[in-house]
């Protein structure tokens, strides 16, 4: 069956433009997760969602970022005013369930300039 | 707050060579842990999930170790190949979310 999803794969966008980036999980995952990858670095969780439920989202960085999954399958991480920090790659797994193994989609490189 | 550290950060190894890669955990508790591999430019590839209750998985030459009392894994690769070559993170997780090393770097030459 088909893997996760991601658009774009590549995304330039000049400082203080905002940008969408779209994921669609595996078919009949519950769990939901985006996380962000520097240079070098290992992935940085952002947020999860459970369906429709955004249950935590202590891993965004600032209220610039917001993520929604409102039908419980297909969500988008959208950052408003993008700034150069916010260059990176990010990331959306999914999973059959809550604790169960995260399949990752591959990626979204979000250069700022 | 959940720090995983992963040694060597990198590591060359001639082809046929069997070999380790380390990764420790500050926090036991845990779900599970979660070996991945990275290809330059690439998405990340599972290969292996150990829940935690279990001590070991294996699949093909790849076999995973966890001591959740201690707070660490070993992933262990059987007779290394170039294609092998790639960035290989481990991951710790919890319900809501993975916590990630920062990898090591794998170069397997001929």
């Amino acid at each position: 069956g088909a893997g996760v999803s991601q658009s774009p794969r590549y995304k330039v966008a000049k400082r203080g433009q905002d940008v969408a980036l779209r994921c669609d999980p595996i078919s009949g995952h519950v769990s939901l997760f985006w996380y962000q990858q520097a240079l070098g670095q290992g992935p940085e969780f952002l947020t999860y969602f459970q369906n429709e439920a955004q249950l935590d989202k202590s891993g965004l960085p600032s209220d610039r970022f917001f993520a929604e999954r409102p039908e419980g399958s297909v969500s988008t991480l959208k950052i408003q005013r993008t700034q150069q920090e916010d260059s990176a790659v990010y990331l959306c797994a999914s999973s059959r369930d809550r604790g169960h193994e995260q399949y990752f989609g591959p990626g979204t490189r979000l250069t700022v300039t | 707050k959940q720090e995983v550290t992963q040694i060597p950060a990198a590591l060359s190894v001639p082809e046929g060579e069997n070999l380790v890669l380390n990764c420790s955990f500050t926090d036991s508790a845990i779900y599970n842990l979660q070996w991945f591999r990275q290809d330059p430019g690439k998405g990340l590839t599972s290969l292996l999930l150990i829940q935690s209750s279990q001590r070991e998985q294996t699949s093909g030459r790849l076999n995973a170790s966890l001591d959740k009392s201690s707070g660490r894994s070993t992933l262990y690769i059987a007779a290394s190949q170039p294609g092998d070559s790639a960035t290989y993170l481990c991951a710790v997780g919890t319900a809501s979310k993975l916590t990630f090393g920062t990898g090591t770097r794998l170069q397997v030459t001929l």
